[in-house]
């Protein structure tokens, strides 16, 4: 079982839809990261969180510490928010980051 | 602005070569990381570095080698290219190991072993 373990893997949804996507993770951590990976291959950091919840524009992201659960949400979608959506969890307070596989979401417009 | 680039973006090999992923940022950045990402796979981690004459070996370190001769750079060396390395390859940055620090990625370097 890894580590950190994503649902779903891919996500279709039309846009305006409000969309959510999960992370969990089994070890304990200091922090857990929210990537966005767009189909040319960068990779963005859209969040960095250790506890309660951030917002940026229409992301947030949440996390629950004792449930090793974190969301990330996405309000009034937009076919531009097509992308891989990744969560690392840092291991430790200097432990290096472990990836989810993440998941895939196509919005259409 | 600070970045963090990577050469070559796309290359062809032949399976035994020796090939060298570069990787410099401008962040000056203490850590510097190598990934590799695969299909079914999330990203894991080849080396890495906490600052200056620091390496250290990741997850899938074998047949991967790195050094680091200055704070930008950290150079990923392929020593004898196989199959099994095709991949894409991410170099990141991070400020410290502190867990309050975003990390930076590359662009990637896609790397194909014929």
């Amino acid at each position: 079982k890894n580590e950190v373990e994503q649902s779903p893997q891919n996500l279709t949804a039309q846009e305006g839809e409000f969309i959510t996507i999960n992370c969990s993770y089994s070890v304990g951590i200091s922090a857990l990261h929210w990537l966005q990976q767009h189909p040319g291959g960068g990779i963005v950091s859209l969040f960095m969180l250790s506890s309660g919840k951030k917002k940026h524009g229409r992301l947030i992201a949440t996390i629950n510490i004792q449930e090793k659960h974190s969301s990330l949400h996405i309000t009034a979608s937009h076919p531009r928010d097509s992308a891989v959506y990744i969560c690392a969890a840092r291991r430790g307070s200097q432990g290096n980051l472990i990836f989810g596989k993440g998941t895939k979401l196509s919005v259409k417009p | 602005d600070a970045e963090i680039t990577q050469s070559p973006r796309h290359k062809i090999t032949e399976t035994g070569r020796q090939v060298t992923l570069a990787c410099h940022q401008t962040w000056n950045h203490n850590n510097m990381f190598w990934y590799r990402q695969d299909l079914g796979h999330g990203l894991r981690l080849i080396h890495y570095s906490y600052g200056v004459h620091d390496t250290n070996k990741g997850e899938v370190s074998d047949g991967y080698s790195v050094s680091r001769s200055n704070t930008e750079d950290l150079p990923l060396t392929l020593e004898s290219a196989a199959s099994s390395q095709t991949s894409v390859y991410f170099c990141a940055s991070s400020r410290g190991t502190d867990s309050g620090n975003t990390i930076y990625f590359g662009e990637g370097s896609w790397l194909t072993v014929v």
